[in-house]
């Protein structure tokens, strides 16, 4: 069974400061993983994923992520924030089991301080 | 082109009452996804569509709830004798076919049980 953990409920960081919003995942196969973001009164939008080919993953919005396996973690990271990262992200991991349903975190809110 | 599209945007309801919500997927995608939000979570699976049949529905959480899509595109999911505990965000997302896919989310409907 696939499962993901999102440390972190709350994070906050200054503008232009680094993000870095943690993920770890629980899988029993190779997993695809997934950071959606999440703007208030919008829908899940996809900020990047990881399929297996490259580790180092990249995203729109200066967004990346980085597989490793052996801590089974995929955190997010962007070197500068912006006022307009300020949303809800969410990591997801999904199997090739046939569904392919996406398995959540809880969620990290990230606010942003001018 | 458009997007994942749901109607209602909101809809309040009484304990004991029967409802249904729309899901209008991006043309051509064959996969159709249910999931539910709750204050504070992450998005739960509750059922998957592969075509007209339900591939998963392994995430529905009692026999109140039910799903179909008769011709492959518009998904109707209907809840029976509704409880204050299914108040939630329901959103739909659909895809291509693979677990590596983007699921494209719509912006929910916000079900509200009185």
């Amino acid at each position: 069974a696939q499962s993901v953990t999102q440390l972190g409920s709350h994070v906050s960081v200054s503008e232009g400061a680094l993000v870095l919003l943690r993920c770890n995942y629980s899988s029993s196969v190779p997993p695809y993983l997934f950071w959606y973001v999440q703007y208030p009164n919008q829908g899940l939008q996809l900020l990047l994923k990881y399929t297996s080919a490259a580790t180092l993953v990249k995203g729109i919005n200066g967004f990346e992520a980085e597989f490793k396996k052996s801590e089974t973690s995929f955190h997010l990271t962007k070197p500068s924030a912006h006022m307009s990262d300020a949303a809800e992200y969410f990591c997801a991991v999904s199997e090739d089991t046939g569904a392919n349903n996406l398995f959540f975190g809880t969620g990290t809110r990230l606010t942003v301080i001018p | 082109g458009a997007g994942v599209s749901q109607t209602p945007s909101n809809k309040v309801t009484e304990k004991g009452k029967y409802v249904e919500l729309r899901c209008d997927p991006i043309s051509g995608h064959t996969a159709l996804y249910w999931y539910r939000q709750s204050l504070g979570q992450g998005p739960e699976f509750l059922i998957y569509f592969q075509g007209t049949g339900a591939a998963d529905d392994s995430g529905l959480p009692n026999d109140r709830f039910f799903a179909v899509r008769p011709e492959g595109s518009v998904s109707t999911l209907k809840i029976q004798r509704t409880e204050r505990g299914d108040s939630a965000v329901y959103l739909c997302a659909s895809s291509l076919k693979g677990p590596y896919n983007e699921q494209f989310f719509g912006p929910g409907t916000r079900l509200t049980v009185l």
